[in-house]
């Protein structure tokens, strides 16, 4: 595709459910990011993936996140056990290499109710 | 703590003026640093990148870059009221994480 592709667009799930977001970046990128961003706030970084690998996972909240990128391509962050407090719009930016711009996805709204 | 720190704003100009925005990092061995913009409800749109010291210019954009003050800003001229928008300050970090680090961003109002 054109650019970063991110499913689904919105989720709604209930307390206590699990759930998994999908990043499919721009075909070629080998660096892929997820960010965490809560109403009216900054992007809060998650996790930092280069090719199948994630350097820099430091900013994951819990164990209950998890995430994991396979062929150098998609990209699944998984929640579990999910909790009001994750309620936030995940997205998603790859960019060609480590040292070049990042371009979004249009971002998972997560709502747990 | 690799930290990106923008003043959150608001900052309001009047139509046709030049809006400053301004952005500081902590990690000197930064390598690459952008700037997003970013609608209410919409994800995070690159409009500028700069990697050396010196100003670097895109239409009404300007991006200044100073490394020895770990100092980088954007300036736009004949500010619109479509620029209205909160502006993200991204910095990648060097070493081998070469994570992209974001600032809280920084909200513009420009008036008509």
């Amino acid at each position: 595709g054109a650019g970063v592709s991110q499913s689904p667009s919105n989720k709604v799930t209930e307390k206590g459910k699990d759930v998994e977001l999908r990043c499919d970046p721009i075909s070629g990128h080998t660096a892929l990011y997820w960010y965490r961003q809560s109403l009216g706030q900054g992007l809060e970084f998650l996790i930092y993936f280069q090719g199948n690998s994630a350097p820099d996972k430091s900013g994951l909240p819990s164990d209950r996140f998890s995430a994991e990128r396979t062929g150098g391509s998609v990209s699944t962050l998984t929640i579990q056990r999910t909790q009001q407090e994750d309620s936030a719009v995940y997205l998603c930016a790859s960019s060609p290499q480590r040292r070049s711009e990042a371009f979004f996805g249009q971002g998972t709204r997560l709502t747990v109710v | 703590q690799k930290e990106v720190e923008q003043n959150s704003g608001p900052l309001s100009v009047p139509e046709g003026a030049i809006a400053s925005l301004n952005c500081t990092y902590s990690d000197r061995g930064s390598q690459s640093f952008f700037w997003y913009r970013q609608y209410s409800g919409k994800s995070p749109e690159l409009i500028m990148s700069i990697y050396s010291n010196g100003d670097k210019e895109d239409g009404r954009f300007t991006a200044q870059l100073n490394k020895a003050s770990q100092y980088v800003s954007l300036l736009i001229r004949d500010s619109q009221p479509s620029d209205s928008a909160t502006y993200l300050c991204a910095v990648r970090y060097g070493g081998s994480q070469g994570n992209l680090i974001f600032g809280k961003g920084t909200k513009l109002s420009v008036k008509p």
